[in-house]
């Protein structure tokens, strides 16, 4: 069965501090991972996925498939950043969409 | 551009009602979702929907039923509503595997 894991519920740091959001996954065919972004009071978006490799608002992430894990990285935290994460997973052939628990980011001045 | 619409935004219902959540999307996209969104559990499927014409059951269906009325509408219905299903609903559409998009959510409370 394929299944997200963000192990951390809340993420705290100062600003211009690097940010890394965790993300694993379990799939047994080829995934398609997403990360998506929930700021306060606004809808859910897109920040980036994993097929476009680029970077959004200064966030990379890169898919290894050896450790199954897809982890955001932001070398220095604005505070407008903070913000929910999720990290999804599709699963190509029916296109259903899987999200992780989501981290909080909380970027303190 | 309305994207996608979901209501009512915010909803009460005594333990027993019924009722339907709507959502519609203008973007001409093949596949719908529902999920639910909880503290400390995140985004949980309910149902989704490929194409119109077919859906399929997620993570967590127990307690839902859906319709996809046509391209633009996927409805989500509790028949006898719980104090569990009180959550904030989100509907989402998507072109293929293409990025999905979301409504503003409906906030539900079961009492």
């Amino acid at each position: 069965a394929q299944r997200v894991t963000q192990p951390e519920k809340l993420l705290s740091v100062f600003k211009g501090a690097p940010v890394e959001l965790k993300c694993n996954y379990s799939y047994s065919g080829s995934p398609e991972l997403f990360w998506y972004v929930q700021y306060s009071r606004q809808r859910l978006q897109l920040l980036l996925r994993h097929i476009s490799r680029e970077s959004i608002k200064g966030f990379t992430a890169d898919l290894n498939k050896g450790e199954t894990s897809f982890h955001l990285k932001k070398p220095f935290a604005q505070e407008e950043d903070s913000a929910m994460y999720y990290c999804a997973l599709r699963r190509g052939a029916t296109n259903k969409l899987i999200f992780g628990t989501g981290t909080l980011l909380a970027v303190q001045p | 551009n309305a994207g996608v619409t979901q209501t009512p935004k915010f909803q009460v219902l005594k333990t027993g009602q019924s009722m339907t959540l709507q959502c519609a999307q203008d973007m001409n996209h093949n596949s719908m979702y529902w999920y639910r969104q909880d503290p400390g559990m995140g985004l949980r499927l309910i149902y989704y929907s490929a194409s119109e014409g077919t859906t399929d059951k997620g993570e967590v269906p127990n307690g839902y039923n859906v319709s996809r009325l046509n391209k633009r509408e996927f409805s989500l219905r509790l028949e006898s509503a719980a104090p569990s299903q009180t959550s904030v609903y989100f509907c989402a559409s998507s072109l293929g595997a293409g990025e999905a998009f979301f409504g503003q959510g409906t906030r539900l409370t079961v009492v």
